[in-house]
């Protein structure tokens, strides 16, 4: 079945250090999502990838999805404490069913 | 407009009891899915439901859990006999439309098996 991974699993930072995490498709997608869950919280939605070599940015967050449709990556820029929780990649072949979750990458940033 | 409302948040069972867990999707959002967590995991996929039918079961294992979305009412995902390593945060979440649109989750319950 369809595998997500997702690189580093846990990463450590300083405030105002960058982040990046990525994340691995062992098939192609139609689209890919990324999520944030704060430590106790649910999944909340951040944005959605569609086309190939796609990039969109929100504020300090610039998301990437790979020309093979494969791969995505989550740049955070100037990391600050509010940025904690673990983030996860999502996707979907396309066949109008599932989302597939990455394994997360957790980050903790300290002042 | 309410968001995702599960319940309980909580839920405490011993070994051999039915676990009962509740999802009311956002108004408007007739798609359900159920996805358990495990401590320092990711989230699995188990099922996805629309108003009265089950779409797609593969998650789900196919002993003790089942899950319903009745045309009036929440979704339940029922666990039956519940055993230890069923202890999990399971999470709902719903979207308004087919195929894998943006999803909306909700708080989840917490179950812990004595």
């Amino acid at each position: 079945g369809q595998q997500v991974m997702q690189i580093p699993q846990y990463q450590h930072v300083q405030e105002g250090e960058d982040f990046t995490t990525y994340c691995n498709s062992s098939t192609t997608l139609s689209n890919i999502q990324w999520y944030k869950q704060r430590p106790g919280g649910h999944p909340v939605f951040l944005i959605q990838l569609v086309k190939s070599g796609e990039v969109k940015k929100q504020k300090r967050l610039t998301f990437q999805f790979g020309e093979a449709k494969k791969n995505s990556s989550l740049h955070i820029t100037a990391t600050q404490t509010t940025d904690v929780g673990t983030y996860f990649c999502a996707g979907d072949t396309g066949t109008a069913s599932k989302l597939t979750f990455g394994t997360g990458t957790r980050l903790q940033v300290t002042l | 407009n309410a968001g995702v409302m599960q319940n309980p948040r909580h839920l405490v069972r011993r070994r051999g009891q039915e676990a009962r867990l509740r999802c009311s999707p956002m108004k408007g959002h007739s798609h359900v899915y159920w996805y358990r967590q495990l401590p320092e995991e990711g989230l699995k996929f188990m099922v996805y439901l629309q108003k009265e039918n089950i779409i797609d079961e593969s998650g789900m294992p196919k002993e003790r859990f089942s899950a319903e979305f009745p045309k009036e009412g929440p979704s339940i995902l029922r666990i039956q006999q519940v055993v230890r390593g069923d202890s999990a945060a399971y999470f709902c979440a719903s979207s308004p439309r087919p195929g894998n649109e943006k999803l909306f989750f909700g708080s989840g319950t917490q179950l812990s098996v004595l």
